[in-house]
């Protein structure tokens, strides 16, 4: 059974920092992987989508990275914002015709003025 | 629509009540996802529908979770005899196909609705 993991648990930094969140998957045979964020009270919002023959995709200030072999995906955020509070899920999708995502549990991201 | 809605936002429930929760998906979105999350948790797989055919109910928790998707658009999820355990975020998601290309299963998700049985 696919289980993911993101570390930290929750990060609280000053305005303006460089940020790496982190997502561990111990099933490398995956389809995709997506990023999520998640404000308090609504649903998810895509904020990126990697396949697995992909190694990066940007969108504005995030960047996440996908290591399949080590089962490793990286988001990182540049020049984090107080707007960028929120928290952040990945979520994996294994390949052979499974639909199901798996998600970890979020990493808590406070971005203080 | 411009996104997935749902349906109430908000509901408080007795236990031993039942419940009916509705998602609106993208227009022309053929698959469709039901998750429960708890509090600090990730969200859990429900069920999925392709069109209206229902394809996995495998994460329903129990008999008393039954989900429906009768003309390959909205979906209604039902929860009979509410119990607390059954607190929780139910969130809908869509996707244009999941045998379609890159962009094809992003997923795209309704705000929730947050069931509170009491």
């Amino acid at each position: 059974k696919q289980e993911v993991t993101q570390i930290p648990a929750a990060l609280s930094v000053p305005e303006g920092e460089n940020l790496v969140l982190n997502c561990s998957f111990t099933d490398s045979a995956i389809y995709n992987l997506q990023w999520f964020r998640q404000d308090p009270g609504k649903g998810l919002t895509s904020l990126l989508l990697i396949q697995s023959s992909q190694r990066e995709q940007t969108s504005g200030r995030l960047n996440a990275s996908l290591d399949k072999s080590s089962g490793r995906s990286t988001l990182y955020i540049a020049a984090s914002q107080p707007g960028d509070s929120a928290t952040y899920l990945c979520a994996v999708r294994l390949s052979g015709g499974s639909y199901i995502p798996t998600f970890g549990r979020g990493t808590s991201l406070i971005v203080h003025p | 629509g411009a996104g997935v809605s749902q349906s109430p936002r908000y509901k408080v429930a007795k236990r031993g009540q039942d419940v009916a929760l509705r998602c609106d998906p993208i227009s022309g979105h053929v698959s469709l996802f039901w998750y429960q999350q708890a509090l600090g948790q990730g969200p859990e797989f429900l069920t999925y529908f392709q069109n209206e055919a229902q394809l996995d109910k495998s994460g329903l928790p129990s008999d008393r979770f039954f989900a429906e998707r009768p003309e390959g658009s909205v979906s209604t999820l039902k929860i009979q005899r509410t119990q607390q355990e059954d607190s929780a975020v139910y969130l809908c998601a869509s996707s244009l196909s999941l045998r379609r290309g890159r962009d094809g299963n992003e997923q795209f998700f309704g705000p929730g609705t947050r069931l509170t049985v009491l």
